[in-house]
């Protein structure tokens, strides 16, 4: 089975703290994927990198950056967090891009910004 | 403008009965369609993926319809059990993306004993 561990289930921060969420897949996945789910709003794309070293911005990606130096892993970094970005965030991964990429996701990481 | 609506945005439904969730969608061009489950406080867990030539297909009480003509899909829950209550959530995938998946809002569902 596909495992996509993320580093905090909840996670208290204060405005203006600089923020790593990381995310880890076992699989051997070419792509992996950051978003933040909201009530009302659905999931939406932060950032996906297809590659190590390679990112590509998803719909919201002002606010954030991202790394990924190892195939494995994959970091959302927050420069500066703001109460606006308290949200739930959820990592995924999936084998290429292709006619069945299905995307694997991780448990979450409940972010409040205080 | 969301290409993929879901409804009813939430459901009561007694143990033990059957429900339909729906998924409209206009995105295009289309790829696949999945139904995910989410726990309250989890991850999204695949229940099915259809192409647009499958027309149904079954995960143990779930099944998936997909009709490509006029872009509708729905997700029927048999029998249904308090471990069911969760949000179900549409996903398009469109052909010329690898990478870009179009998530609907979800259906949120609540079995009662």
């Amino acid at each position: 089975d596909v495992k996509v561990t993320q580093s905090s289930r909840y996670l208290v921060k204060r405005t203006g703290e600089k923020v790593f969420l990381e995310c880890v897949q076992d699989m051997d996945h070419e792509n992996m994927f950051w978003y933040r789910q909201d009530p009302g709003l659905g999931l939406r794309l932060i950032y996906f990198s297809y590659d190590v070293k390679m990112k590509e911005k998803g719909d919201i990606p002002e606010g954030y950056s991202v790394s990924r130096e190892k195939k494995e892993r994959f970091s959302l970094i927050l420069e500066s967090a703001s109460t606006n970005q308290t949200s739930m965030y959820l990592c995924a991964s999936s084998l290429s891009a292709g006619f069945y990429n299905e995307q694997f996701f991780g448990p979450g990481t409940r972010l409040t910004v205080l | 403008k969301n290409q993929v609506e879901q409804s009813p945005q939430s459901l009561i439904i007694l143990e033990g009965k059957n429900c339909t969730l729906q998924c409209n969608y206009t995105v295009s061009p289309f790829s696949n369609l999945r139904w995910y489950k989410q726990d309250t406080g989890r991850g999204p867990v695949s229940l099915t993926i259809m192409t647009f030539s499958e027309n149904t297909k079954s995960n143990g009480r779930y099944t998936a319809t997909l009709d490509a003509d006029t872009k509708q899909s729905s997700l029927h829950i048999t029998a249904s059990q308090l471990s069911d209550s969760a949000s179900y959530i549409c996903v398009v995938s469109l052909s010329n993306s690898g990478y870009a998946l179009n998530f609907g809002k979800g259906t949120s569902l609540l079995v009662t004993p």
